[in-house]
């Protein structure tokens, strides 16, 4: 089972910024938040991973709450082709990831 | 483009027969796992590699399935006398090892369909 909660669908005004939530109330204290999207028919992409302090880079920022138990994907400038399912996953550092994906968030992009 | 590689993208058969698929990773990643994807949801862990060793299989790995990855490198999926059921998007990821957390890099995907 999926160790994280996520709403299915989100939409987003093109150029706003689009803030998709999670939930993993049970994290523990070695786990990474991880986020990847899968656009259509393709495989899932990487986005941006974090432990307990905020992060950005390229693509997206990731704020994880202090108590760790919820986080926000922010893509600050949304456009057409992010339109995708947005997978916030939880998975321990090092050793191999069994990553349980969910069915994560539609995320519709309007022009 | 993630260099991750699958052959083929597309293939269709029929219930009965055998296929087999390749995923060629990330050249330095000495990980490398399996998932399968069905219509409407996430990916599923089907099996993981550390170097050649096969050393996870998910319970969805039936005994049709087996998977190979010959010194370390490119990696095989087999399913014999397929089912309809067996139709899905497989996947390959590779992800470079250590103590640092590190992400997966997946390939396109073969998108199965079993007639």
């Amino acid at each position: 089972d999926a160790k994280t909660t996520q709403p299915p669908s989100m939409d987003c005004a093109e150029g706003r910024a689009a803030n998709l939530p999670c939930n993993h109330s049970t994290i523990s204290g070695n786990e990474y938040v991880y986020w990847y999207r899968q656009i259509h028919s393709q495989g899932p992409q990487y986005i941006i991973h974090g432990l307990k302090n905020n992060e950005t880079n390229e693509m997206a920022s990731l704020i994880i709450t202090e108590d760790r138990k919820s986080s926000t994907l922010i893509l600050p400038h949304a456009t057409l082709r992010d339109t995708a399912v947005y997978y916030c996953i939880v998975e321990l550092s090092g050793g191999y990831q069994k990553v349980t994906f969910g069915t994560g968030t539609k995320l519709q992009v309007i022009p | 483009d993630t260099g991750v590689s699958q052959d083929p993208r597309h293939k269709i058969t029929k219930r009965g027969q055998n296929v087999t698929f390749r995923c060629d990773p990330i050249s330095e990643h000495n990980r490398l796992y399996w998932y399968r994807q069905t219509l409407g949801q996430g990916p599923e862990f089907l099996t993981y590699f550390q170097n050649e060793a096969q050393l996870e299989k998910s319970r969805l790995l039936s005994d049709r399935f087996s998977a190979e990855r010959p010194k370390g490198s490119f990696s095989t999926l087999e399913i014999q006398r397929t089912e309809q059921g067996d139709s899905a998007m497989y996947l390959c990821a590779s992800q470079l090892g250590g103590a640092a957390s590190y992400e997966q890099y997946f390939g396109p995907g073969t998108r199965l369909t079993v007639t």
